[in-house]
């Protein structure tokens, strides 16, 4: 079976500029995941979808980041502007069964 | 706030010996706990989860041990072989309404396997 894919795996931008990412679940996975790790710490939820409604976005930084789950499959999270602190490893991740998530490789973000 | 902790940030065992990773929860609602390794550069892989209407679950060279007494959850990997350097977090999540819950991660303890 075909895991969380993801990308692009890496990307550097400038501050102020914006960015996006990409996640494909894997098949048949309803609920879906963006999580945020910063370097030495454990993911942080951003948002979850269930199908291609979202169940819980309230860690998001709404006015800079978006997430969107188009049919209920591939997922894009977008931050746009950027800042500094938002340096970080963008992960996606999906399950079936209740609870057991199942994480891509993510995407490193650097903003200079 | 309530969080998932971990008691060590590092571990450094020899290979073939038996490594204890320990974690402690705050929520006592948390009724769902699981266990994620991490390598350099990868993202989190699922090792091993448990309910907390059980207190012990094996998989594979690896045993998951809860106490929800003292809310302590542990991972023990038997004869630690060098691929199981990595970083390894902890996570709960309880069930609220309709939802999944979501998963809370600790920081994370660093494995090191010396050969």
């Amino acid at each position: 079976e075909a895991g969380v894919a993801q990308s692009p795996r890496y990307k550097i931008i400038e501050k102020r500029q914006s960015v996006a990412f990409w996640c494909n679940p894997i098949s048949g996975h309803a609920t879906l995941y963006w999580y945020q790790q910063i370097l030495g710490q454990g993911p942080k939820l951003l948002i979850q979808f269930q199908n291609n409604g979202v169940v819980d976005d309230s860690q998001l930084p709404k006015d800079r980041f978006s997430a969107e789950r188009l049919k209920g499959v591939d997922s894009t999270l977008k931050i746009q502007p950027a800042k500094l602190e938002d340096s970080a490893v963008y992960l996606c991740a999906s399950s079936l069964a209740r609870r057991r998530q199942y994480f891509g490789p993510g995407t490193r973000l650097t903003v200079l | 706030g309530e969080s998932v902790g971990l008691h060590l940030p590092t571990l450094s065992v020899q290979e073939g010996d038996n490594s204890i990773i320990n974690c402690a929860y705050s929520n006592s609602a948390s009724d769902y706990f699981i266990w994620y390794k991490q390598e350099s550069g990868k993202g989190p892989q699922f090792i091993i989860d448990i309910r907390s209407n059980m207190d012990k679950r094996q998989g594979q060279r690896v045993t998951v041990l809860l106490n929800k007494t003292v809310k302590h959850l542990s991972l023990q990997i038997a004869a630690t072989q060098p691929g199981d350097s990595a970083v390894y977090f902890c996570a709960e999540n309880r069930d609220y309404g309709g939802s999944q819950g979501n998963l809370i991660f600790g920081k994370g303890t660093k494995l090191s396997v010396k050969p």
